[in-house]
């Protein structure tokens, strides 16, 4: 079955800690993983995808095929990354299968 | 900026009412996506179209739900009758292609509350 797994539903640092937001995926296919974040009252946005290999605003993610996952990381937090983050795959029929996402809270 | 626009953005309506949401996708995209998010937990895909045709509804429930996109453009996503567990944020989302260099650009959401 396809699935995305996001274990953490809240994750809490202090600004300049460093994060890093867990994504494990089912795929029988070649996975393409994305991940979306939603500020508060904004919509939901691509913030990167395994494909491109960037890192944006900080953030970065590797595919690691070996143990399934997608995990987003930064090295240093900034409280204008406390968001709503949600890991997503795309399946064969571009469907988006996303996880049930994980809140994270940067405090001063 | 022209993104992707829902109506209304809140409904309220008791159970066995019917209700209906709007979509209008950004300007060329031929792709639409209907997803339902319900409270703690990620968006779930309901239906695709490719232009004015559907490309995959098979998590709609359909005994209650339907969708049309009759011209290629606008889409409306209806429930009748609603049930509780209709509660949740309906969002709309468009892309410019499907395949490899697919991103799906979201709409605000429509939050439906069913008593």
């Amino acid at each position: 079955a396809q699935r995305v797994t996001q274990p953490e539903k809240l994750l809490s640092v202090f600004k300049g800690a460093p994060v890093e937001l867990k994504c494990n995926y089912s795929y029988s296919g070649s996975p393409e993983l994305f991940w979306y974040v939603q500020y508060s009252r904004q919509r939901l946005q691509l913030l990167l995808r395994h494909i491109s290999r960037e890192s944006i605003k900080g953030f970065t993610a590797d595919l690691n095929k070996g143990e399934t996952s997608f995990h987003l990381k930064k090295p240093f937090a900034q409280e204008e990354d406390s968001a709503m983050y949600y890991c997503a795959l795309r399946d064969n029929t571009d469907k988006l299968i996303f996880g049930t996402g994980t809140r994270l809270q940067v405090f001063p | 900026e022209a993104g992707v626009a829902q109506s209304p953005r809140y409904k309220i309506i008791e159970k066995r009412q019917s209700v209906a949401f709007w979509c209008n996708p950004i300007s060329g995209h031929a792709t639409l996506y209907w997803y339902q998010q319900i409270l703690g937990q990620g968006p779930k895909l309901l239906i695709q179209f490719q232009n004015n045709g559907v490309v995959d509804d098979s998590q709609l429930p359909k005994d209650r739900f339907s969708a049309e996109r009759l011209k290629g453009v606008d889409s409306t996503l209806k429930i009748q009758p609603a049930k509780l567990e209709d509660s949740a944020v309906y969002l709309c989302a468009s892309s410019l292609v499907r395949g490899l260099y697919n991103e799906q650009f979201f709409g605000p959401g429509t939050r439906l509350t069913v008593l």
